[in-house]
């Protein structure tokens, strides 16, 4: 069964502190790992994903298939990165995707 | 930017009663999708949807609920006699391809 933990629902750090959310995942096969973000009263925006290996608004995440894991990391955190963030994983046939639980992270000024 | 707009944004039913959601996707994506989530728990996949049909659906989409593309741009959830337990938000979500889906804002349902 494909599976995504986030094994911290609250987050909190100063605003320049780095921050890491963190997830981990059990699958089977070769997985596709996203993070997504909702902020305040919007909705669900992709973030991140690993294939594309990118940076967004100065995160980043690291598919580590030995460990498993998924963090997604700033070195800077800032107050406008206060959201709920979503690790997600895409399902076998590539049509739908399994959440984790959810990390609600405060930046505090 | 084209966006996934849903609607109503909440919706107040009696719990036995039928309800609709409505979700316009964007408009070039070909796979749709609905997902909901109770009150402090994560984001559950329902249903995908994909050329006219339901490519996958979970075992949370049980005969109560059905999905339909009536016309060329509207994706809608009916859930035939509500309960309690389905009081949750509501999010579509399209996309072009599989590997990234854009959602609304999300129906609020309530079953009272």
């Amino acid at each position: 069964a494909q599976r995504v933990t986030q094994p911290e629902k609250l987050l909190s750090v100063f605003k320049g502190a780095p921050v890491e959310l963190k997830c981990n995942y059990s699958y089977s096969g070769s997985p596709e790992l996203f993070w997504y973000v909702q902020y305040s009263r919007q909705r669900l925006q992709l973030l991140l994903r690993h294939i594309s290996r990118e940076s967004i608004k100065g995160f980043t995440a690291d598919l580590n298939k030995g460990e498993t894991s998924f963090h997604l990391k700033k070195p800077f955190a800032q107050e406008e990165d206060s959201a709920m963030y979503y690790c997600a994983l895409s399902g076998p046939t590539g049509n739908q995707f399994y959440f984790g639980t959810g990390t609600s992270l405060t930046v505090i000024p | 930017e084209p966006e996934v707009t849903q609607t109503p944004s909440h919706q107040v039913t009696q719990m036995g009663q039928e309800v609709i959601l409505r979700c316009v996707p964007i408009s070039n994506h070909l796979y749709f999708y609905w997902y909901r989530q109770i009150l402090g728990q994560k984001v559950e996949f329902l249903v995908s949807f994909y050329n006219n049909e339901i490519s996958e659906k979970s075992e949370i989409f049980d005969d109560q609920f059905s999905v339909e593309r009536p016309d060329g741009s509207n994706f809608t959830l009916k859930i035939r006699s509500t309960k309690l337990e389905d009081s949750a938000m509501y999010f579509c979500a399209s996309s072009e391809r599989w590997t990234e889906a854009f959602f609304g804002q999300g129906t609020r349902l309530t079953v009272v």
